[in-house]
């Protein structure tokens, strides 16, 4: 089975430009969350996604958005990117959610110049 | 106090020995417990999970649960120089509907 996949793999945008990263699920999971990465807070929390419907929402600004589509792929957005949005994305999928097992893709790398 | 805490090293181990690596947490009803392991440039990988009082071994891993004391571990055993990396302790709330990481523990197995 697939693992999860994600888009672009590396990205350069510059402040106040938008970005739209694209996460999918392995086969057959419908719950997708999405952490951001940086070397000095770790791993965050962004939100999670579950039958296209936003479960949970870490604490970010409103300039960080997602959806999720019915076949499970989900995008989050970016807009306004400033410096310190530089990080490692990372998308991660489960077949429900909740307390189940998390399996994460790639990453995408996206830096803010 | 910080929702899941890990001491983030570097934690320095010959090869051959056991590498012992803690984490705690603050959520008392927490039922879920993972163990993940992140290479430098690379996302994280699922090592262990746990979810019930006591030891669970997989290979040479084993991950130890005790929830009386909010502490969850990992031994690796025979350490090998492959198993550097950072090891992140994540801990699924209990009704947040998701998964909070400790800062994670450098390890470096020393040949």
């Amino acid at each position: 089975k697939a693992g999860v996949t994600q888009t672009p793999r590396y990205l350069i945008k510059t402040r106040g430009q938008q970005v739209t990263l694209s996460c999918s699920p392995i086969s057959g999971h419908r719950s997708v969350s999405w952490y951001q990465q940086t070397p000095g807070q770790g791993l965050q929390f962004l939100f999670e996604y579950f039958s296209e419907t936003q479960r949970n929402k870490g604490n970010f600004p409103g300039r960080f958005s997602g959806r999720q589509f019915s076949n499970s792929r989900s995008e989050m957005n970016v807009s306004t990117l400033e410096l310190g949005d530089s990080a490692l994305y990372l998308c991660a999928s489960s077949l429900r959610g909740g307390t189940e097992t998390q399996y994460f893709g790639p990453g995408t790398r996206l830096l803010v110049l | 106090q910080k929702e899941v805490e890990q001491n983030s090293g570097p934690l320095s181990v010959p090869e051959g020995a056991i590498a012992s690596l803690n984490c705690t947490y603050s959520d008392r009803v927490s039922q879920s417990f993972f163990w993940y392991r992140q290479y430098s440039g690379k996302s994280p990988e699922l090592i262990m999970s746990i979810y019930s009082n006591g030891d669970k071994e997989d290979g040479r891993f084993t991950a130890q649960l005790n929830k009386a004391s909010q502490y969850v571990s990992l031994l690796i055993r025979d350490s090998q120089p492959s198993d550097s990396a950072t090891y992140l302790c994540a801990v699924n709330m209990q009704g947040a509907q998701k998964l909070v990481f400790g800062q994670g523990t450098r390890l470096t197995i020393n040949p």
